[in-house]
């Protein structure tokens, strides 16, 4: 059950697009089709932004989108804001286990 | 709205044990999991473990097989997770989220409970 792997941080301007891509094995992301997605702020707790790979919860931004390829799912992020600056966790399933990524922080430039 | 509220911050010294509470309210779920999720300070999310209120079962991390035990008060819908033999490296935020079962994610998170383990 090792940690799904994302890269430790990505930046853009203002309106730019980012990709956070998160990689893990057959066992978890590339044998299920449940990533979610995690935005944190910093001293606050995670908020669900992406679950079933692609699908948004009510009130989350469409600016906001999830895909996956194998065994690497990737989130999305357009027209970027500054209040998206934050730290992004992927998640997977992995049968009756959960494990999550390593985390991405994202800055807004 | 749904609401997990947890209990407060405890300091603890090496070899003891905490039990944090996770009150849920405000929800209509019929069924539904409760998680346990923590957070070393500055590092990243680790799941731990979860507990199904219906029937009590538990399902946990490897890691944590034989230190953390998960129960819950169904008549006032509130959980606890309680970790033993503590070390230096269990100082942790430690979060409860709800999952509508089998939707197979966390759509609420309690506000976190900070751990800390020091001599």
């Amino acid at each position: 059950q090792s940690a799904l792997t994302q890269p430790r941080s990505v930046s853009g301007s203002p309106g730019q697009s980012v990709t956070i891509s998160c990689t893990g094995t057959s066992s978890d992301v590339g044998g299920y089709n449940y990533v979610s997605w995690y935005q944190q702020h910093p001293g606050k707790a995670p908020k669900l932004m992406i679950s079933d790979v692609s699908k948004r919860p009510s009130g989350v931004p469409d600016r906001f989108s999830g895909s996956k390829s194998g065994n690497t799912a990737s989130l999305t992020i357009s027209g970027l804001q500054a209040d998206d600056e934050a730290d992004y966790y992927c998640c997977s399933s992995a049968g009756t286990y959960y494990v999550f990524g390593t985390g991405t922080k994202v800055t807004v430039l | 709205q749904v609401q997990l509220v947890q209990s407060g911050a405890e300091v603890k010294k090496p070899g003891a044990s905490v039990k944090i509470s996770c009150k849920a309210s405000g929800h209509t779920f019929t069924t539904y999991y409760i998680h346990w999720v923590r957070q070393a300070p500055g590092q990243g999310l680790e799941w731990m473990g979860t507990i199904n209120p219906r029937g009590g079962s538990e399902n946990r991390a490897q890691r944590f097989q034989g230190r953390v035990t998960m129960t819950r008060d169904t008549s006032t819908d509130t959980f606890y997770m309680e970790l033993r033999s503590l070390r230096s490296e269990d100082t942790a935020v430690y979060y409860c989220a709800l999952e509508t079962t089998a939707t197979k994610k966390f759509d609420y998170w309690g506000q976190g409970t900070l751990v800390t383990v020091s001599s």
